[in-house]
């Protein structure tokens, strides 16, 4: 069974600074990952997809990477900004179901 | 505009009703998801669905069920049986194929 650790469980920085959010996973045979945010009360929001074959993906002021075989990816935020504020959880997806998996997610406080 | 459409925003039960969420999406996915959210926990899947007329329990699917009559609509319904259905619950959808999964806005379950 897939098990995926979002450590930390809280993180405060100023704003302007770069930051990595990090996300294991215990079963490394994906088909692909998935990084979201959520901000309080709402549902999840789409940030980025990664697929196995691909190492990096790119959006905007998001990078995320994908280390399969290590069972990790990050999430890179360049130049914060107070909207940046949200949770952010990462699902894995595996091969041969439709599945995603949660971690309990990072909470980013970005300081103005 | 495409979506996912969760409603209602709250519903409020008292102990012992069956109450019905209803999800409801207009991107033309064939796979549907509903995901259970406790404070301090990540999304636990409760029943998902990749095609009309058929569904698979997740992992936490005693005291729900659900039916997939229309490619459009995943109704969840919260059964009496149900002990803890305080909490908020989420329903995503996503082409098959392990593809980007797109969430809707939630809806809160309060028991009175």
């Amino acid at each position: 069974k897939q098990e995926v650790t979002q450590i930390p469980a809280a993180l405060s920085v100023p704003e302007g600074e770069n930051l990595v959010l990090n996300c294991s996973f215990t079963d490394s045979a994906i088909y692909n990952l998935q990084w979201f945010r959520q901000d309080p009360g709402k549902g999840l929001t789409s940030l980025l997809l990664i697929q196995s074959s691909q190492r990096e993906q790119t959006s905007g002021r998001l990078n995320a990477s994908l280390d399969k075989s290590s069972g990790r990816s990050t999430l890179y935020i360049a130049a914060s900004q107070p909207g940046d504020s949200a949770t952010y959880l990462c699902a894995p997806s595996g091969f041969g179901n439709e599945k995603l998996t949660f971690g309990t997610g990072t909470r980013l406080t970005i300081i103005p | 505009d495409g979506g996912i459409t969760q409603s209602p925003k709250y519903l409020f039960r008292k102990e012992g009703q069956n109450v019905t969420l209803s999800c409801e999406q207009n991107l033309n996915h064939d796979a549907m998801y509903w995901y259970r959210q406790d404070p301090g926990q990540g999304l636990r899947l409760i029943y998902y669905s990749q095609i009309v007329n058929d569904f698979q329990k997740g992992d936490i699917a005693e005291g729900y069920s659900v039916s997939r009559e229309k490619k459009e609509s995943f109704p969840l319904t919260v059964t009496s049986a149900q002990k803890n259905p305080t909490a908020f619950y989420l329903c995503a959808s996503r082409h098959t194929g392990n593809t980007e999964a797109f969430f809707g806005q939630g809806t809160r379950l309060t028991v009175v």
